[in-house]
């Protein structure tokens, strides 16, 4: 079964160093975010993107944060200068243009 | 915010059916009633979807009242890999639209 992976599984960092989280999304999905979970927290939305431009973000996702599709399989978060409560999971999510969303395995993003 | 409201905790003992509540009380016309779940560290999974029909899959089914102000999943015989927090979610299935989640009920599988 095709499924939505993430690399790096854990990415340690000090703050105010760059970090490019990547996410390889489901083939034949249009549709790709990203989510993060604060250690004990919900999951919270980052940002929507669809045809090579972003279609929602969220407040969380200010001016450090910029997503790419550099070629046609991968998918891509920056966080230009981390901070320590950009510490969390990120998870990658595709879907095709309807039902469900599929899930990655998230990156563990630690700043110290 | 999300529109759904779901118990903080529920016990469940191996082999018995779970029975999640969700009260969404507030759900419009056009929103669909999702499920997923997320295993410890892991990333939330999809479970099942419906409008106002009951609906069943392989992993649950999805009873919906008939004024759709509530809905009930049913994991048939619960396994100790069941252990999760399930995520109650009322979306229009737009394009789209983001998921919203809420704190949603954490399930105890008890050998």
């Amino acid at each position: 079964e095709p499924e939505v992976t993430q690399t790096p599984s854990h990415q340690v960092t000090q703050m105010g160093q760059e970090v490019i989280l990547r996410c390889v999304p489901i083939s034949n999905h249009l549709y790709f975010y990203w989510y993060r979970q604060i250690l004990g927290q919900k999951v919270e939305f980052l940002v929507s993107f669809y045809n090579n431009e972003i279609s929602e973000k969220s407040e969380i996702f200010d001016d450090q944060f910029s997503v790419e599709r550099p070629d046609g399989s991968n998918f891509t978060l920056k966080i230009r200068s981390t901070k320590l409560e950009d510490s969390a999971m990120y998870f990658c999510a595709s879907h095709r243009g309807f039902n469900e969303q599929f899930f990655g395995p998230g990156t563990r993003l630690t700043v110290l | 915010d999300a529109k759904t409201t779901q118990p903080t905790s529920m016990d469940c003992a191996e082999g018995r059916a779970a029975n999640l509540p969700c009260n969404h009380s507030t759900i419009s016309g056009n929103e669909y009633v999702y499920w997923y779940r997320q295993i410890h560290s892991q990333g939330p999974q999809y479970i099942i979807h419906g409008l106002k029909n009951n609906e069943t899959n392989e992993m649950a089914s999805l009873i919906i009242t008939e004024d759709r102000k509530s809905s009930t999943l049913i994991l048939p015989h619960a396994t100790l890999r069941d252990t999760a927090v399930y995520y109650c979610i009322v979306r229009v299935a737009n394009r789209d639209d983001k998921i919203i989640f809420g704190k949603g009920t954490r399930l105890h599988i008890l050998p």
